[in-house]
Formats: structure tokens, sequence, C-alpha cells
């Protein structure tokens, strides 16, 4: 049974580029939240999926964007992007428990 | 304002002694309580988690000790081995009206176990 899978597993972008990382959850979880992780930190929640709806939203501006598909997978979209948005991007999938965690994706902005 | 707050930030402990870390809280609505182990690289694994109405919970070597009234609880991690050797961040869920909120993240314990 896979976990929770996420690609790429690190990129880098430019300044005012727009990127998409994209999640697949565990087998059985119908629910998709994204974090952010700066070095040094912990996770900071970014927002939540369910039924393909946006159900929750953290302290994060409206550059970061997210969707879900009918197979329970996700995307983050980040637009404009700033210096300050490169950090390990993570994935976590539940279904009424435990949150789970893929490895994350390294976004490094410059 | 940080609504969880986690130490030590760092913590060396010797191979078979014990390793306590510990996190407080102020919001009474937080209902779940787990801790993650976080290798380099890697994305946080569940370790172990606890609700508020047990005061202590244990799995192999990992025990969670709940304080409810003190609003804080701990990780001990007896027998800690060099494989142990990784940072730890407890959370906290906020329960909203039967609804499951997100996790809130404390800021992490790098533990060296030196062998």
């Amino acid at each position: 049974d896979a976990g929770v899978t996420q690609s790429p597993t690190h990129l880098i972008k430019t300044r005012g580029q727009q990127v998409t990382l994209r999640c697949s959850p565990k087998s059985g979880h119908d629910t998709v939240s994204w974090y952010q992780q700066a070095l040094g930190q912990g996770p900071q929640f970014i927002f939540q999926y369910y039924e393909e709806e946006e159900r929750q939203r953290g302290n994060f501006p409206d550059r970061f964007s997210g969707h879900q598909f009918p197979n329970y997978s996700s995307e983050l979209n980040v637009n404009a992007l700033l210096l300050g948005d490169s950090a390990l991007y993570l994935c976590a999938s539940r279904s009424l428990g435990e949150q789970y965690f893929g490895p994350g994706t390294r976004l490094t902005v410059t | 304002q940080q609504q969880v707050k986690q130490s030590p930030q760092s913590l060396i402990v010797q191979k078979g002694g014990i390793s306590i870390i510990n996190c407080a809280y102020e919001n009474t609505a937080f209902d779940y309580f787990p801790w993650y182990q976080q290798f380099p690289g890697k994305g946080p694994a569940l370790l172990i988690a606890i609700r508020p109405d047990v005061s202590e919970k244990k799995e192999g070597r990992f025990t969670i000790s709940f304080n409810k009234s003190a609003k804080q609880f701990s990780l001990h991690i007896m027998d800690s081995q060099p494989g142990d050797s990784a940072t730890y961040f407890c959370a906290a869920r906020e329960n909203y009206g039967g609804s499951q909120g997100n996790l809130i993240f404390g800021k992490g314990t790098k533990l060296s176990v030196k062998p």
C-alpha cells in the first residue's frame, strides 16, 4: 500500500514565476492538507481539501491556491513567487483519523 | 501568537538514556495531540498520539504523558538509540464542533543520541 506521494521531489524557480506541486493521498484517504515548512521550523498549515472543495485555510495569501480532483489527488499552486516562499511543501492525507505526510517537495526560489 | 510551545530546542542524550521533550498549549478546543518524527530530507512520520481523556499512552519505547489541567504534554523516549536522532514535533488539532481541524505544530526539538 503506497503512502502519500508528492511530485516533484525538488525544483528551482525564479522570483515572479508560478509553480504547481502535486500530491496523491494514501489509499482510502479522502482529505488532503498542505503545509509549508521553512528551514528549522515546524510545518505551517496552508489549506485543506475535502470533496473537491477548500474546507479550511491558514494564514496564507491568495497567491496560494489549490485543487482536489475526483480521485482525491491534489495540487498546490503558488503564483508570483517570492524568495520567502522557499521551503519544503508537505502534503498530508487522512480519513477520519491520523494525518500522514508525504516526503515533501523542496522549492527553492532564486 | 504561538499556540503550541515546545522545549527544548535541542537535546543531547547518551545511548540508553531517557529523552524528554515537553509541549504546552493554550487552546482548550484542542482534542488530539500527535508527535511526529522527522529525519533530514524526509516528511514528518506519525510516532504516537493521545487524546485529552487519557493521561498516558505507551507504544514500545515511546510514551506520551498528558496533563489536561496544566495544558501540557510530553514525549518520553526510553533506552534512546542513535537511530532515534531526528527532529521531533509535537502538534495539536482543534475540534470545530465535531469537524477535525488542521494540525498546529511546535517549533521542533532536534535530538542527538550519542553512542
